[in-house]
């Protein structure tokens, strides 16, 4: 079964600051991978997402992350955190059996301090 | 990007009450539906996969008689809470998505509070 590793449950930077958060996969072939960004008391908005192709993808909000299969590793980065990107960050792996069901990481909380 | 809307956002009930949560995409059809639920503070846990016109597939140790997952159409699907109790109070977030390989989207979430 797939799973999904996320390291840091909690980490703070300045506001402007470059962010990096750490996500690993587990799974047998090439993963769907997403991170999803989830403010308190909401629903999750996606911000990126991988399913084949160029290995380094943008989303919104100024994020990007990078599939890299060696490491089964898809990290989350921004050069220059805002004060609103203060939240939970979920990454998750979807695969192509089981319905396309998504499995998530246990989340990171960011916090921006200014 | 698509739109799921979830509803309530929030509901208290009494305990040994039902509850029912709908989540509907708004502006696209979506063969599957996912349920999800979120411990304070920690990831969320798929409940059931809901695709439409058939039953619900349930994860290991979710009780199909007590979480009852309805997908009558391609835009609406619903959970319902029977018989509630307290340690059924968590945050319910609902996903949809329209195929195979294809992004889901999520809903708002409902915080039920079950007293």
């Amino acid at each position: 079964a797939q799973s999904v590793t996320q390291p840091d449950i909690h980490i703070t930077v300045s506001e402007g600051a470059s962010l990096e958060l750490r996500c690993n996969y587990s799974y047998g072939a090439t993963p769907y991978l997403f991170w999803y960004v989830q403010s308190p008391g909401q629903g999750l908005q996606l911000l990126l997402k991988y399913f084949s192709g160029d290995t380094l993808v943008q989303g919104i909000k100024g994020f990007e992350a990078e599939f890299k299969r060696s490491q089964s590793s898809f990290n989350l980065r921004k050069p220059s955190v805002h004060w609103s990107d203060a939240a939970e960050y979920f990454c998750a792996v979807g695969v192509t059996g089981g319905g396309n069901k998504l499995t998530f990481g246990t989340g990171t909380q960011l916090k921006v301090e200014l | 990007g698509a739109v799921v809307s979830q509803h309530p956002s929030r509901v208290i009930c009494k305990s040994g009450t039902s509850v029912k949560i709908e989540c509907r995409s708004l502006d696209f059809q979506a063969t599957t539906m996912f349920w999800y639920r979120q411990f304070p503070k920690q990831s969320l846990m798929l409940m059931a996969t809901s695709n439409e016109g058939s039953k619900a597939t349930y994860e290991q140790g979710v009780e199909k008689d007590k979480f009852l997952i309805n997908h009558a159409s391609l835009t609406l699907s619903t959970l319902t809470v029977t018989s509630a109790h307290p340690e059924d109070s968590s945050f319910y977030i609902c996903s949809a998505r329209t195929g195979v390989g294809t992004e889901a989207f999520f809903g708002q979430g409902t915080r039920l509070t079950v007293v």
